[in-house]
Parts: structure tokens; C-alpha cells; sequence
């Protein structure tokens, strides 16, 4: 079985810089991923870790450490449109399904 | 590039009914997906499917029913519903099994089961 733990929900200011969590358990691995979801909107694809280290995107960069079974979403220079929740989900033993965690979701303050 | 479309966005029923949720990918990905939302659970897997009538369980595919005849359709039926089934419904498609591709989610349906 697999299983994901990330944070209810968090608040950041406008201009800073965020990190959001995700642990996991899994017995096979085959890739972690990152999604936005706004309010009443579709998840859409951010980010893809298998290896261990850093991906950056732009403001967004994604870690992955398969050895301690963590990852972390990283935004930066946030800005309101930001305000979303934020869904780790691993692909485990079985290449072609994802199981999300709970989300993450991020208030964007003045 | 229509992508992918769910339909209806927005379905009311009452218990007992059948209702069938539709999907409808343009870019003949492999792989379809569909998942409920519900808060506190996050998405959780129904049924999937990795070609035209070949379809799977997910974790929680008690209580529907898919069918999957042709690539670009995956329509989501649910036989006799359950207040329980009240949900939010996404639909998702991906390239192909492969670890790297991603899911690409449609809009969603917005069941309610009175």
C-alpha cells in the first residue's frame, strides 16, 4: 500500500518564498508529482520527480529524496494568483496510477 | 485542441437513479482515469483504463460501472445511486503508462444525490 502526508493548510505573504511538504510510504516507486488545483477548478500538472536533487520550473521548483520517502513543492516570489491547493501524487508499483495525498492548501496574504 | 470534456458539469438525482457521467479525450491518449473528490480524502481512484475494452478497479469502484468501446470515450455510470456518491467527479487522461507522463484532468461533474 502507499501513504501520503502533507500539510492541511498554509499562509504565506505575497513576495516571500514557501516550501510545502509531502511524505510518503510506499512499497514500489516509480515518480512523485506535483498539481495545482484553484477552488472549483480542474488539478493541473507542475511538476515530476524519479530521481533524487531538484527540478526547477520558473517560481516553482520541486525535491525529491527517495531514501527518506519526502518531497517538497517550492514557491517563489508568490503572488496572489498562487492561492490554490497544492496535491503530491506518487506513482507507486504500478506504473500508470497516482495516488494523491489530501493537498496542501496555500492562502496568499498582503 | 478541445482536450479533455467532462459532461454534465453540474448533475442533481435522487437515490435509486442510474446517472451516467460522461468523458471525451481529442488526444487519443492510451490511459483514462476517473476519480472522486471529497474533502478530507483527497482524489481517489474509481476505474481506469489502459486502451479501448480494457478497463481496471482503483481503490474505490464499488457501486460503478465503466465501459470503455471506443479510445476517446470513458463514460462513468453509476447503477443505483447512494447519497454517498455525492462528489465531485474528475475524469483524467495520460499519453501513455509510462512513469514520466503525466494525467491531464478535465473539468469535473459536480454530482449531488438527494
Amino acid at each position: 500500500g502507499q501513504n501520503i502526508d502533507q500539510p492541511t493548510e498554509m499562509t504565506a505573504t505575497e513576495g516571500a518564498i514557501v516550501q510545502i511538504n509531502c511524505t510518503y510510504q510506499t512499497s514500489g516507486f516509480n515518480g512523485l508529482f506535483w498539481y495545482q488545483q484553484h477552488a472549483g477548478e480542474a488539478p493541473t500538472f507542475l511538476s515530476y520527480n524519479v530521481l533524487d536533487g531538484l527540478e526547477e520550473k520558473g517560481r516553482f521548483s520541486s525535491f525529491l529524496s527517495r531514501s527518506k520517502g519526502y518531497s517538497y513543492l517550492l514557491l517563489k516570489e508568490l503572488q496572489m494568483k498562487d492561492s490554490a491547493s497544492y496535491l503530491c501524487a506518487l506513482r507507486g508499483g504500478t506504473a500508470s496510477k497516482l495516488t494523491f495525498g489530501t493537498g496542501t492548501r496555500l492562502q496568499v496574504t498582503l | 485542441d478541445a482536450g479533455i470534456t467532462q459532461s454534465p458539469r453540474y448533475k442533481i438525482t435522487e437515490t435509486g437513479r442510474q446517472v451516467t457521467l460522461m468523458c471525451h479525450q481529442t488526444w487519443s491518449h492510451s490511459y483514462m482515469f476517473w476519480y472522486r473528490q471529497d474533502l478530507g480524502h483527497g482524489l481517489r481512484l474509481i476505474y481506469y483504463s489502459a486502451a479501448a475494452d480494457i478497463t481496471d478497479k482503483g481503490e474505490v469502484p464499488d457501486g460503478y460501472v465503466v465501459s470503455r468501446s471506443k479510445t476517446e470515450n470513458f463514460p462513468l455510470t453509476l447503477e443505483s445511486a447512494t447519497r454517498s456518491q455525492t462528489s465531485v467527479y474528475f475524469c483524467a487522461s495520460s499519453e501513455t503508462g509510462y512513469s514520466n507522463q503525466p494525467q491531464h484532468f478535465g473539468d469535473g461533474t459536480r454530482l449531488s444525490i438527494l
